[in-house]
């Protein structure tokens, strides 16, 4: 069964554009969650999706933005890029029908690098 | 609130020596609990884990009981390798629909 894949691996944007993130989650799991990393401030929770609505969002400002699709993925977006926001970011899903369902799975990341 | 609190490294080994990295939590009710590692440039990987009381989750010759009592889930492993340096994470989760909560990270370095 394939992981979490996320996509594009690496990107480097300038302050003031915009970012999208892609994840496909683990077939068969429907609640797709992003984290930030950042040597500073570790591992922060964004935002979670579970059947395309948004269940639960972390503290981060409304530049930062998810959805989700019918199929499970989704995608995170960001606007108006500053320099802070450079990050591994990270998708992972679970699947609250199973007997696992609490756990989560992460993807490799998206590593940003705002310039 | 719910918070994760992890021994600061950097952690310093030989090989084949014993590893514990110490972990303890605040929460609410009964969270499960979680360690993921992390490998240079690479995203995070689930270890082990725990969902209940005096469980103990295992992988990979590494090791944490979930202690209620003393609120804590410490990693051990019996004979580390140069293979197992990389950044380890201690976590908790509350239930389904909420996030995880992370420790800082403890990262450990092997040497031969």
């Amino acid at each position: 069964k394939a992981g979490v894949t996320q996509t594009p691996r690496y990107l480097i944007k300038t302050r003031g554009q915009q970012v999208t993130l892609s994840c496909s989650p683990i077939s068969g799991h429907r609640s797709v969650s992003w984290y930030q990393q950042t040597p500073g401030q570790g591992l922060q929770f964004l935002f979670e999706y579970f059947s395309e609505t948004q269940r639960n969002k972390g503290n981060f400002p409304g530049r930062f933005s998810g959805r989700q699709f019918s199929n499970s993925r989704s995608e995170m977006n960001v606007s108006t890029l500053e320099l802070g926001d450079s990050a591994l970011y990270l998708c992972a899903s679970s699947s609250p029908d199973s007997d696992s369902g609490n756990t989560i799975y992460f993807g490799e990341g998206s590593w940003l690098t705002v310039v | 609130g719910n918070s994760v609190t992890q021994m600061e490294g950097p952690v310093t080994l030989s090989e084949e020596a014993f590893l514990t990295i110490n972990c303890t939590y605040t929460a609410t009710g009964y969270p499960s609990l979680f360690w993921y590692v992390q490998y240079p440039g690479e995203g995070l990987q689930l270890l082990l884990k725990a969902t209940k009381a005096d469980d103990k989750g295992s992988n990979k010759g590494f090791e944490a009981t979930y202690r209620k009592e003393t609120t804590s889930f410490h990693l051990e492993k019996g004979s580390v390798q140069v293979s197992d340096s990389a950044v380890y994470f201690c976590a908790l989760r509350n239930q389904a629909g909420t996030a995880l909560i992370f420790g800082k990270g403890t990262t450990l370095s092997v040497s031969s």
